[in-house]
């Protein structure tokens, strides 16, 4: 099961930040946050991980508290385009086997609005 | 590059048949996976390879086999199609496990 809990369901509108939560609780020390996002019918696409400091490139910031158990990623400027399901997923990139794999939870569906 | 490539992209089968879905990638990636996606639902992980001659059992492994004979191809057999194995299937790879994962654009399968 994931480790993750998110919103369901989120709007947002164009031209505004989009700030999805995710709760991780559970998370151990060696756990990344990542996410992925799915835009419709499409193949999961990565955005960005962090373990415990703040990380930003080219798509989004993800903002993790310091206690680790919850984090946000932010989407400065939602366009219409960022219309789809976003994935929070926790891990341990570096343990070997299947638990070292991708869970995926059902995710928050963002809809961006005109 | 082309990335992840799936073929074919839908497929109906009837109840009892076979059939491979393939997947091929070009980035020369060692890791490769099989997920499926059932409607409304994140994926689950079916099968993954580490490497050429290698596979290992994911969450959701029965119904399916798989093989890994080259770098670029890790193909995704269901030997007898049940209703159940109705679902988007989608292959991915990555360099090593801690690199991020590349999706293919996924396999539409319904069986009947």
């Amino acid at each position: 099961d994931a480790k993750t809990t998110q919103p369901t369901s989120m709007d947002c509108a164009e031209g505004r930040a989009a700030n999805l939560p995710c709760n991780h609780s559970t998370i151990s020390g060696n756990e990344y946050v990542y996410w992925y996002r799915q835009i419709h019918s499409q193949g999961p696409q990565y955005i960005i991980h962090g373990l415990k400091n703040n990380e930003t490139n080219e798509m989004a910031s993800l903002i993790i508290t310091e206690d680790r158990k919850s984090s946000t990623l932010i989407l400065p400027h939602a366009t219409l385009r960022d219309t789809a399901v976003y994935y929070c997923i926790v891990r341990d990139p570096f343990y070997g086997g299947s638990q070292g794999n991708l869970i995926f939870g059902k995710g928050t569906k963002l809809s961006v609005k005109p | 590059n082309a990335g992840v490539t799936q073929t074919p992209k839908f497929r109906i089968l009837k109840i009892g048949q076979s059939m491979t879905l393939q997947c091929t990638q070009d980035m020369n990636h060692n890791y490769m996976y099989w997920y499926r996606q059932d409607p409304g639902m994140g994926l689950k992980l079916i099968y993954y390879s580490v490497g050429a001659g290698i596979t290992d059992k994911g969450e959701v492994p029965n119904g399916y086999n798989v093989s890994r004979s080259t770098t670029e191809d890790f193909p995704l057999r269901l030997e007898l199609a049940a209703p159940s194995q109705t679902s988007v299937y989608f292959c991915a790879s990555s360099y090593s496990v801690q690199e991020t994962q590349y999706f293919g654009p996924g396999t539409r399968l319904l069986v009947l």
